[in-house]
């Protein structure tokens, strides 16, 4: 596997359901992200791990729980979502440190379904 | 409050046809401004980060360039495989992480 990977792609969920969406990078960062994308709208950030440490939670609903157990892997916990919450998570990372490059690679994102 | 405001919304180019996206900004300490294809149903590709004004990057048919205001991506003689959404988005310099501000895109369709 290279670059950064999602799973599922697609999930349909119940709002009573509990489910989690996976992310794996395998490009040696030490930043990981997750950012909700809606039609129209630009793309918004949730949550950034540094060092497997959150230091961003942009006013998420606690319904939305981020897990990063180490720099490659980052989990989004889903319970009891809304059907506004329908939308495509993209999991991005990058370096944080310098010297290096800042820019931020994506996951092909897991497109979301709240019934 | 960081912005990123991106025009026009969607373009209709012949192939063929040159043209540009422009990309304005207002950020404090900007530390890079990037650009990004994504095509529907994906994530965002990484395509050039720019870091002060005056640089010029360039891959194929696109040319990125940067003032201290704006980015504008300039597509030379498009073709149909071209059609995409372009990201533009911000970075500003602060220590730890790195905060990006994106803006809503232009949606590019290149006609046949």
């Amino acid at each position: 596997e290279t670059g950064v990977t999602q799973t599922p792609r697609h999930l349909v969920m119940g709002m009573t359901n509990k489910k989690s969406l996976k992310c794996e990078q395998h490009l040696g960062h030490n930043a990981m992200y997750w950012y909700k994308q809606s039609a129209k709208k630009p793309l918004e950030l949730m949550f950034v791990y540094s060092l497997e440490e959150r230091v961003e939670n942009n006013s998420v609903p606690s319904r939305f729980s981020p897990e990063c157990p180490n720099s490659s892997h980052l989990f989004l916990h889903l319970h009891t979502l809304q059907p506004e919450d329908s939308a495509l998570y993209l999991c991005a990372s990058s370096q944080d440190r310098p010297p290096g490059r800042y820019e931020q690679y994506f996951g092909p994102g897991t497109r979301l379904t709240v019934t | 409050e960081d912005q990123v405001t991106q025009s026009p919304e969607a373009l209709r180019l012949q192939e063929g046809e040159s043209s540009s996206l422009n990309c304005s900004y207002t950020v404090s300490g900007l530390r890079g401004l990037f650009w990004y294809r994504q095509d529907p149903g994906k994530g965002p590709e990484f395509l050039f980060t720019l870091y002060s004004a005056g640089e010029e990057k360039e891959k194929e048919r696109l040319k990125a360039t940067l003032t201290k205001k704006e980015s504008f991506l300039h597509i030379t003689a498009p073709k149909p495989e071209d059609s995409a959404t372009y990201l533009c988005a911000v970075q500003k310099g602060s220590g730890g992480y790195q905060k990006v501000t994106f803006g809503t895109g232009t949606k590019l369709q290149v006609i046949p």
